[in-house]
Parts: C-alpha cells; structure tokens; sequence
C-alpha cells in the first residue's frame, strides 16, 4: 500500500513571500498525484493534479507542482502568496489504473498568510 | 453540473445513538467514496461503492457501514456511536470514465458532534 507524507504540519507566512510544500510519496508503481485545498468552512476543493506528460502542472490561482519521480516528491509551490491563500492544503496520491478507493492522503498542512 | 452534496450538514448525537448520513454524488458519477476528517488524522478512508457494491473498505470497525443506490446515491451508517467518531465526514465521487477517471470531487461534508 501506498503512503503520503506531508513534511510540514503548519506553514506561516507574509503576503508575497514564496510558498513551496512538500509532499513524498511511497510506491512502487507508477501514480496519479493530487493538491486539493480547503478553505475555511469550505469543501474540498481541487488545485492541480498530475496523470502523465510534463512532470510541472499548472493549477487554479497561481499555484504550479513538479512530480519529480525520482524523489517520489510532488512539491507544491506558488511564487506569492495572499491573504486569501490561508487554508489547509492536502496532497493525495492514487495508484495509477486503480480506482478513487485506493487513494492515500497526506495528513495536511494549515497554511497561514499574514497581511 | 451540480456539484457534490450532502445531508445533514450538521448533527449532534449522543453516544450509544446511530446516524445515517446522505451523499448525492455529481450526476453521471458511480463511485461514491466516503471519508473521515480530524484535526489529528487528516483524512481517513472509509469506503467505496460503485454501481451499488463496496469494492474498496478503509480500517474502520464494523459499526460503520455504507450502501449505494440504484441512482448512485449513497448513505453511511454509524451504530453505537462514541465520542471519537465526532468528525467531519466528507462523500466524494469520480466518474470512473476517461482520462481522469479517478479525480474525486468532495462534498461540503457532514460535521457530525457525539456528546
């Protein structure tokens, strides 16, 4: 089985710094990434996600991640945050050519942008 | 398209006392997955049902159970609750169709409180 590990639990930061959260995965095929993002008293919503082709994808709001397979990594990353980026990011990995039962997430990382 | 949608919202229970909580997934979508959200654990995977069978279960005890209707809607049973299973319960579904066959889309969740 696979497992999801996202190293930072709580990120602060200034408006206009940079963002990058990590994400690992352990797994020995090939996988189906994804960053979702809750809002406060919102549902889950998706960012990016990655099946095939280039390892840098582009999402919602400016955010981008790079699947570099050699590290089992999917980083998150946005060049300037806002205020409106606090949230609760997620990072889940799915087996590739298995279905959305088998998918792992990671534990989460509560992102907080002071104005 | 109407996006994921669950009721309750909001519950309040006391422990020994069941709950049935309600997911219509998007239309057109089969699977229906079911999931728990602490703050401590992040999300946990309960089940999954497509065209009305389990086909994936999570770790949880028997207390917790599912189904999926004929129209791809599903319910979930919590029996004999206790005081850790207050929790936001989020439903997603897929539609097990094309490229991004296995990409879930969440609904608001049931946040559900045992006293």
């Amino acid at each position: 089985a696979q497992s999801v590990s996202q190293h930072n639990h709580h990120v602060i930061l200034s408006e206009a710094a940079s963002l990058e959260l990590g994400c690992n995965y352990s797994y020995g095929g090939t996988v189906n990434l994804f960053w979702y993002v809750q809002y406060p008293g919102q549902h889950l919503q998706l960012l990016l996600k990655y099946f095939s082709g280039d390892p840098l994808v582009k999402g919602i709001k400016g955010f981008e991640a790079e699947f570099i397979k050699s590290k089992f990594s999917f980083n998150l990353r946005k060049p300037s945050v806002q205020w409106s980026d606090t949230a609760e990011y997620f990072c889940a990995v799915i087996p590739r050519g298995t279905n959305a039962g088998k998918s792992t997430f990671g534990d989460g990382t509560t992102l907080t942008v002071k104005p | 398209k109407a996006g994921v949608t669950q009721t309750p919202r909001y519950l309040i229970k006391t422990r020994g006392q069941q709950v049935t909580l309600s997911c219509s997934p998007i239309s057109g979508h089969r699977s229906v997955s079911w999931y728990q959200q602490t703050p401590g654990q992040g999300l946990q995977f309960l089940f999954e049902y497509f065209s009305e069978t389990q086909r994936n279960k999570g770790n949880f005890p028997g207390r917790f159970s599912g189904r999926q209707f004929s129209n791809s809607r599903s319910e979930m049973n919590v029996s004999t609750l206790e005081l850790g299973d207050s929790a936001l319960y989020l439903c997603a579904s897929s539609s097990n169709r094309g490229v991004s066959y296995n990409e879930q889309f969440f609904g608001p969740g049931t946040r559900l409180t045992v006293l």
